[in-house]
């Protein structure tokens, strides 16, 4: 079955860190490039970053450059997302996304959400 | 505020036809292609049309993606309740070197 599944958010006070996951099935995970994608409570959808295929660019928004870093595994078909130094504005549902040709997300994850409170 | 400007909301009756509008710029949409993403109530984001104007499969031709210079239009035809949701416009910017969604818009079926 062709999915993305994501893990690792919860509760975390402002400041610490977190990682996720995204575990990848049914598809060639290293011939595509991923994404993570984020959408607060009630609101749109924010594009968080994005790693190449072979992990040689990665690219982050603004709000998280310098504080999250995605990597991934293409041995263990996984995607990361390290999360450092959080702040309440960073509490979403994080999406993995997988991203393809002329780039449009074709797949996505079911999220996982990340509460950042004291 | 969005580097991509979608209308907050439309609304049309069923039956009915509905346009929901793109505006981006020549770093982003004026260059490069735009796809649409449709989010039903409490779901994980579907691709509903990309490069522009293609349907991935299992999308019906109801709807359609249209581009011209820095704007992109999504249309729906023949609205039904279901397609009650909001929609998402996004691409990639070159000057910004991330990509971009547009602020999204929330679609009503009267």
């Amino acid at each position: 079955q062709v999915q993305l599944v994501e893990s690792g958010g919860g509760v975390v006070q402002p400041g610490r860190s977190l990682r996720l996951s995204c575990a990848a099935s049914g598809f060639s995970f290293s011939s595509y490039g991923i994404d993570w994608v984020r959408q607060a409570p009630g609101k749109g959808l924010e594009w968080v970053a994005v790693i190449w295929y072979d992990g040689s660019n990665k690219y982050y928004a603004d709000s998280v450059k310098g504080r999250f870093t995605i990597s991934r595994d293409n041995s263990k078909n996984t995607l990361y997302l390290q999360m450092n130094s959080l702040r309440a504005e960073d509490t979403a549902v994080y999406y993995c996304a997988r991203h393809r040709g002329n780039w449009d997300f074709d797949l996505w994850g079911r999220g996982t959400l990340v509460t950042v409170s004291s | 505020q969005s580097v991509l400007t979608q209308p907050p909301s439309v609304s049309a009756a069923p039956g009915q036809k509905v346009t929901i509008s793109c505006s981006g710029s020549s770093s982003n949409i004026g260059n490069n292609y735009v796809s649409w993403y449709q989010q039903l109530p409490g779901t994980v984001p579907k691709l509903l049309i990309y490069d522009n104007n293609k349907r991935p499969s299992g999308i019906p031709d109801r709807f359609s993606g249209s581009k011209s210079g820095t704007s992109a239009t999504l249309g729906i035809t023949g609205l039904q309740t279901g397609d009650e949701a909001d929609y998402y416009c996004g691409t990639w910017d070159n000057s910004l070197s991330v990509w971009v969604f547009g602020g999204g818009t929330k679609l009503t079926v009267l």
